[in-house]
């Protein structure tokens, strides 16, 4: 079985500063990776997504995440932040099909 | 150019009674999935269907919940006789396939509370 651990249930950075937010998984079988986002009552959103080839993966609002296969993390990076970044992040592996397992999810709060 | 939708945003029921979540998916999408957000939790898979078939029930509690996904209509997550540990907030999320992995496309979710 799969599972996903994200280390930081919150994380309070300052705008325009970098942050990190951590996913770790466990699989025993080859994975895909995902990052989906939730802005305050709203869904989730695809943010960005490991398949297969490159493992930095990028975002169109500058979030990037790295594929470390032999640390098993999908750690994603933002290196400034926005107030408009404010939301619930979450991390989850696929697979099969697409029956995705989640992390517990980091909210991240942005101070101006 | 609707989304997932799903209703209502917000349920109250007694314990005991029944709650019904709808969740009517993107245009184009065959594939429907529901997962259950508890308090301070993250996202759990309950159940994946296509038009008229449960793929995947492995997320169902064993009693009490149900799920269908007509051939006309939207798909209903069903959950009889609640009791507390019910209340959540309950996800939809459809896709077209299983072409591309993991892309689902989620709903605002049912917010449900059991008084």
């Amino acid at each position: 079985a799969q599972s996903v651990t994200q280390l930081d249930s919150q994380v309070p950075v300052f705008e325009e500063a970098p942050v990190e937010l951590r996913c770790n998984y466990s699989s025993s079988v080859s994975v895909y990776l995902f990052w989906y986002v939730q802005y305050p009552n709203q869904g989730l959103q695809l943010l960005l997504k490991y398949l297969s080839g490159s493992t930095l993966v990028k975002s169109i609002n500058g979030f990037e995440a790295e594929f470390n296969k032999s640390q098993t993390s999908f750690h994603l990076r933002k290196p400034s932040v926005h107030i408009s970044d404010t939301a619930e992040y979450f991390c989850a592996v696929s697979v099969r099909a697409q029956k995705l397992v989640f992390g517990q999810g980091t909210r991240l709060t942005i101070n101006p | 150019n609707a989304g997932v939708m799903q209703n209502p945003r917000h349920l109250v029921r007694r314990r005991g009674q029944e709650a019904r979540l709808r969740c009517s998916p993107m245009k184009g999408h065959s594939h429907v999935y529901w997962y259950r957000q508890l308090p301070e939790e993250g996202l759990k898979f309950m159940v994946y269907l296509q038009k008229e078939n449960i793929i995947d029930e492995s997320g169902m509690p064993k009693e009490r919940f149900s799920a269908e996904f007509p051939k006309e209509g939207p798909s209903i997550l069903r959950i009889q006789q609640v009791v507390r540990g019910d209340s959540a907030a309950y996800f939809c999320a459809s896709s077209r396939g299983t072409t591309t992995p993991g892309e689902l496309f989620f709903g605002e979710g049912s917010r449900l509370t059991v008084l």
